[in-house]
């Protein structure tokens, strides 16, 4: 069956703190994997990864894939209190998205 | 302009009721879904749609009925509402099935 596990579930730093976010998955038809993140409200676009190896960045953030591994990471550099949100990982299967249960991640000042 | 919206925001009514939520998306997307996240924030896909065609409906009590006028709406009602039926409903929409996909901001619905 199709899943993805992130991990860890939370995770409290401090401002300028750099984190690591993880997504392991198990597909049969990799598409492609999403990073989301949300806030208050809705889940917002952050990245989509379809190769191995191949750094996205914006800003701050960045993430990578591992299609041998089965798994992605996304990094925060200098953190700051508004990258307090759920971080969602979500898998592509040409059909359909599974989401993982998130990343809470809490910046303290 | 908002590119996925839905209504309403928030909504409380009592067990036992009947209620709909809409949703509109106006980026030309093709495909539209429905997710249930729950307290501990697991988006969970119930329905999805690709040219107003049913593509994907998951293990949903069957009090759950979605309907697709058109590409760019799609409605979910809600028959007979129980206590575990609250939950943030979120209408997604992306391009095709299994492209990036565009939440609107959810409807908050609580069954008291």
């Amino acid at each position: 069956e199709d899943k993805v596990v992130q991990s860890p579930l939370s995770l409290v730093v401090h401002e300028g703190d750099t984190v690591t976010l993880n997504c392991s998955y198990e597909v049969t038809n990799f598409r492609s994997l999403l990073w989301y993140k949300q806030e208050k409200k809705a889940p917002t676009f952050l990245f989509m990864l379809t190769s191995s190896g191949i750094e996205k960045k914006s800003g701050r953030l960045s993430s990578i894939l591992d299609k041998k591994e089965l798994f992605s990471i996304l990094n925060i550099t200098a953190t700051q209190t508004g990258d307090s949100a759920v971080y969602l990982c979500a898998l592509s299967n040409f059909n359909k998205f599974y989401f993982g249960s998130g990343t809470k991640l809490n910046v303290k000042p | 302009d908002t590119a996925v919206s839905q209504t309403p925001k928030y909504l409380v009514t009592q067990m036992g009721n009947d209620k709909s939520i809409k949703c509109e998306q106006n980026l030309g997307h093709d495909t539209m879904y429905w997710y249930k996240q729950d307290s501990k924030k697991f988006l969970k896909i119930m329905f999805s749609y690709n040219n107003k065609e049913l593509i994907i409906n998951e293990t949903v009590p069957n009090r759950f009925s979605p309907k697709s006028p058109d590409k760019a709406h799609l409605n979910l009602h809600i028959n007979s509402l129980e206590l575990g039926d609250s939950a943030v409903y979120f209408c997604a929409s992306s391009q095709t099935p299994g492209n990036t996909i565009y939440f609107g901001e959810g409807s908050w619905l609580t069954v008291v």
